[in-house]
């Protein structure tokens, strides 16, 4: 089955610098690669996704980037704030009818002001 | 747009005692997910609903926990009896195609 690796475990940078968190999946079948931010005792929140058929999605301060050869992915945030602090999950799927989503490890981001 | 709706938000029950979860997607939505979250990690998928049916229950441990979802909308998830090691936060989750998921705000169990 999928699994997905995803590094740092935990990663503190300055306010105004960039954070980068990377993830690696092993089933060539997937397709879907969404990301979510959970704050403490908060719901998992959906910021950016993802489809195998492009490389690369922006959005804003976040973008996301997808190298399907090396099947790994990466979720960049620039000018960091405050209120990015957070523990962010990568997760793979094949979508479609077996949209099952297999999560990463989490990263604890904390972003000193 | 309402989002997923769960309740309760917090159990404490002692272990061997019964628990059950609701939880109410996002309207239109036809699948719907349960997913369990232990502390310091990733959710993990215990059951997908395509409306009523359920079409992937592969990681629900069917000797305790049974779910259902009625008319294809509302799913209550039960665990009978409860153990130590179901503490954990339970989350729900729908989508309305094959690929954006959304989640509840969960239920965190604390089993005594």
């Amino acid at each position: 089955g999928e699994n997905v690796e995803q590094h740092p475990s935990t990663l503190s940078v300055q306010e105004g610098d960039s954070a980068v968190i990377k993830c690696t999946y092993s089933d060539s079948a997937s397709n879907y690669f969404p990301w979510y931010k959970q704050e403490l005792g908060k719901r998992p929140q959906l910021i950016i996704d993802i489809r195998s058929n492009v490389g690369e999605k922006k959005d804003q301060r976040i973008a996301v980037t997808l190298n399907k050869t090396a099947k790994h992915f990466s979720l960049h945030i620039t000018e960091t704030q405050p209120e990015d602090s957070a523990v962010y999950f990568c997760a793979a799927s094949m979508g479609g009818a077996t949209n099952k989503l297999i999560f990463g490890t989490g990263t604890l981001l904390a972003v000193q002001p | 747009e309402a989002g997923v709706v769960q309740s309760p938000r917090y159990k404490i029950i002692e272990k061997k005692q019964p628990v059950a979860f609701w939880c109410n997607p996002i309207s239109g939505h036809n699948t719907l997910y349960w997913y369990r979250q232990n502390l310091g990690q990733g959710p993990e998928l215990l059951i997908r609903y395509e409306n009523e049916e359920a079409v992937d229950d592969s990681q629900l441990p069917k000797d305790r926990f049974s779910a259902e979802r009625l008319k294809g909308v509302d799913s209550t998830l039960k665990i009978q009896p409860a153990e130590l090691g179901d503490s954990a936060v339970y989350l729900c989750a729908s989508s309305s195609q094959f690929y954006e998921q959304y989640f509840g705000p969960g239920t965190r169990l604390t089993v005594t």
